[in-house]
């Protein structure tokens, strides 16, 4: 069964304070792809990022880096120097072909950053 | 003209009534969805089409009905709708389910509440 896992329900942080999202993924199939999207208090998503399985490069754009570790199923988003537009929603996906579409999204972590 | 528009954004009907809510993508995708996004539970996903054919049908009881004229244009048709239908129901679009292309944008979704 495929399965995604983001333990952090809610996270409060103070403004310009590292925060880290984790992502814990399971799947059997060997082709794969990771997604972050946030999810802002308007209620669209937006797509942040797509990682597929063969590519473990970590990637940073602006304030917003993520770190994709196969060894470990784990897919984790940080934001440095958090600001308060931050506060959001973040859901963390997978999409998989074996012998079926698979999508699936984890439960999504609640981020508040206070001023 | 943003990517995925919904209409209407918010609706409020009763169990008895007959609605419809309407995705447009603005994109040039062949891939379409609809999710159900309960509060405290994950995204529900119910319905994918590709090149308007449905492809993905999770479970989904028959009062939801979905509808693709186009590759451009998405409905899901409400009937007898029960209290714990009420949810933001998000719509999305991809350029195709595979080869790279499986990166969803999502709609800013609609508010429904079944009194």
């Amino acid at each position: 069964a495929q399965k995604v896992t983001q333990a952090q329900t809610e996270i409060s942080v103070v403004e310009k304070e590292d925060v880290t999202l984790d992502c814990v993924y399971e799947t059997r199939d060997t082709t794969y792809y990771l997604f972050w999207y946030k999810q802002p208090p308007s209620g669209e998503l937006v797509f942040l990022i797509r990682r597929n399985s063969f590519d473990e490069q970590n990637e940073i754009s602006g304030r917003y880096s993520w770190n994709f570790q196969k060894s470990t199923s784990s897919f984790n988003f940080t934001i440095t120097a958090s600001q308060v537009v931050d506060s959001a929603v973040y859901f963390c996906a997978l999409i998989s072909w074996g012998s079926n579409y698979k999508l699936t999204f984890g439960k999504g972590t609640l981020l508040t950053v206070n001023p | 003209e943003t990517g995925v528009t919904q209409t209407p954004r918010h609706l409020v009907m009763g169990m008895t009534n007959k609605k419809s809510l309407k995705c447009e993508q603005h994109l040039g995708h062949n891939a379409m969805y609809w999710y159900k996004q309960s509060a405290k539970k994950p995204l529900e996903l119910m319905f994918v089409y590709s090149l308007e054919e449905r492809v993905e049908n999770n479970s989904v009881p028959s009062r939801f009905s979905p509808e693709c004229p186009n590759s451009s244009h998405l409905f899901l048709h409400l009937h007898t709708l029960q209290p714990e239908d009420s949810a933001l129901y998000l719509c999305a679009s991809s350029q195709d389910m595979g080869g790279g292309q499986e990166t969803q944008y999502f709609g800013p979704g609609t508010r429904l509440l079944v009194l």
